[in-house]
């Protein structure tokens, strides 16, 4: 059974970095695309973008200028950073694993707020 | 980016009735090598992450009800919940995966 995992802080300073690391169980890394999707409260979903995996990463536009996915060092782990962070990246973050089509495996997701 | 837009954005709909959520995007998300429709439906209880109900348009994922169904081609998608169960309530998003970025519909609540 697969299972993926969200982990790190809640509470993120404006300006500063949001990294977020996602766990994965029960399947390997390979020939899957690695994802995460934001939700902000009482909102619907964006994608962030995924990482495939051979490391290479396709982002949202949207974000493309502030956001890395990566690959973990650990082989089953893969990571999301968010720079310059302001109160409009307050939401819940999910992992997620794309089959090449879409999601079908999730994370629980992590509440991230922005605030000083 | 393909916008998907849905409709209505919210529906209440007595039990045992039948519901319908619409789906269309700005763009065909039909490819006509394979003639599939890349787009999906998914499912999302308060608290919980979304779950994939259905995918290339009308295949039913495993383990789920044979009360949803998925229908559509091109440009336009309609889920139906043939006869709603206290359980179905939910917001329901619909997605394209014809393209990135990947997008997602607004959502359409669900209330009984």
């Amino acid at each position: 059974q697969v299972q993926l995992q969200e982990s790190g802080p809640g509470l993120v300073r404006p300006s500063e970095t949001l990294s977020l690391t996602c766990t994965v169980s029960g399947v390997a890394i390979s020939d899957n695309y690695w994802t995460w999707i934001r939700q902000p409260p009482g909102k619907g979903l964006e994608w962030i973008g995924y990482v495939h995996d051979s490391g290479t990463a396709t982002y949202n536009p949207s974000l493309k200028t502030r956001v890395t996915i990566s690959l973990g060092t650990s082989k089953n782990q893969f990571s999301l950073r968010l720079n310059s962070v302001t109160a409009a990246d307050t939401a819940v973050y999910f992992c997620a694993r794309e089959n090449g089509w879409n999601f079908e495996s999730w994370g629980q997701g992590i509440l991230v707020t922005v605030s000083s | 980016d393909i916008v998907m837009t849905q409709s209505p954005d919210s529906l209440a709909v007595s039990l045992g009735e039948r519901a319908t959520i619409n789906c269309k995007s700005s763009q065909s998300v039909l490819y006509s090598p394979n003639i599939e429709n890349y787009l999906a439906w998914y499912q999302q209880k308060p608290g919980q992450p979304p779950k994939l109900l259905i995918s290339w348009a009308s295949n039913r994922e495993s383990g789920v009800p044979e009360r949803f169904s998925g229908s559509g081609s091109g440009t336009d998608f309609t889920l139906t919940i043939s006869s709603l169960q206290a359980e179905d309530v939910a917001v329901y998003y619909c997605q394209q995966y014809y393209n990135s970025p990947r997008t997602f519909g607004q959502g359409t609540k669900l209330e009984i």
